[in-house]
């Protein structure tokens, strides 16, 4: 079956303490990119990668980081999580066209973090 | 930064009623999509239409697109209670980054 998989669903951490939310795809899919949804502010892009080792920035990308090195893993990294955090994470993934002109995305169930 | 913009923000139907979601934005666009999401779960696609495309079925929806005006609406004809859940339209720029961008959506509750 198709689908995107995040790890955890669930997630409360205090402030400063560094952790990963894992995202995990197997359609084989070039891009995958990171979402957080807020009430009110619906849902932003944190960071995008269109392949293997080619990240860049989205519109919120402060205080995260990625990676991709395989093309089916694209983990989130908060290295010191704050409040201003807590949001519902989505990954997401879709298959890059030469044109850049990708298709639909795929999302994961979400992970809901808390930082306290 | 948000393009698409939608209205209403919230609906409230009865079933077997019609839903009419309005969707505009502010850029040129590659294609339009629309997305399902139930209550704090993943959002799911639900059709796309190209920008040289007007109008798009899927089964019970029907999407039209009005590049002149900016905007698309998405029509979920003979409702249902299972079709209760936010939905959002999303637009691909003409840049190569394949950055969706995303609506604040609408919630309908479709009442049984």
């Amino acid at each position: 079956e198709a689908q995107v998989t995040q790890n955890p669903r669930y997630l409360i951490t205090v402030t400063g303490k560094k952790l990963t939310v894992t995202c995990s795809q197997n359609m084989n899919h070039e891009y995958m990119s990171w979402y957080r949804q807020d009430p009110g502010l619906g849902l932003r892009q944190i960071y995008y990668s269109m392949n293997v080792e080619v990240t860049d920035k989205g519109d919120v990308p402060e205080g995260y980081k990625v990676s991709r090195k395989e093309k089916r893993n694209f983990p989130l990294i908060l290295e010191s999580p704050s409040p201003n955090q807590t949001s519902l994470y989505f990954c997401a993934s879709s298959l890059g066209s030469a044109g850049g002109g990708v298709t639909e995305a795929f999302f994961g169930q979400g992970t809901r973090l808390t930082v306290v | 930064s948000q393009q698409g913009e939608e209205d209403p923000q919230a609906l409230s139907i009865q079933e077997g009623e019609n839903a009419t979601m309005n969707c505009s934005y502010k850029t040129s666009i590659n294609n339009l999509q629309w997305y399902r999401q139930n209550s704090g779960r993943g959002l799911v696609h639900l059709i796309l239409i190209r920008s040289n495309e007007r109008e798009k079925h899927s089964g019970r929806l029907r999407v039209t697109l009005d590049t002149s005006k900016k905007s698309s609406s998405l029509l979920i004809t003979a409702s249902r209670a299972a079709d209760t859940a936010s939905y959002f339209c999303a637009t691909r720029g003409s840049s190569n980054t394949g950055k969706l961008i995303f609506g604040q959506g609408t919630t309908l509750q479709v009442k049984p």
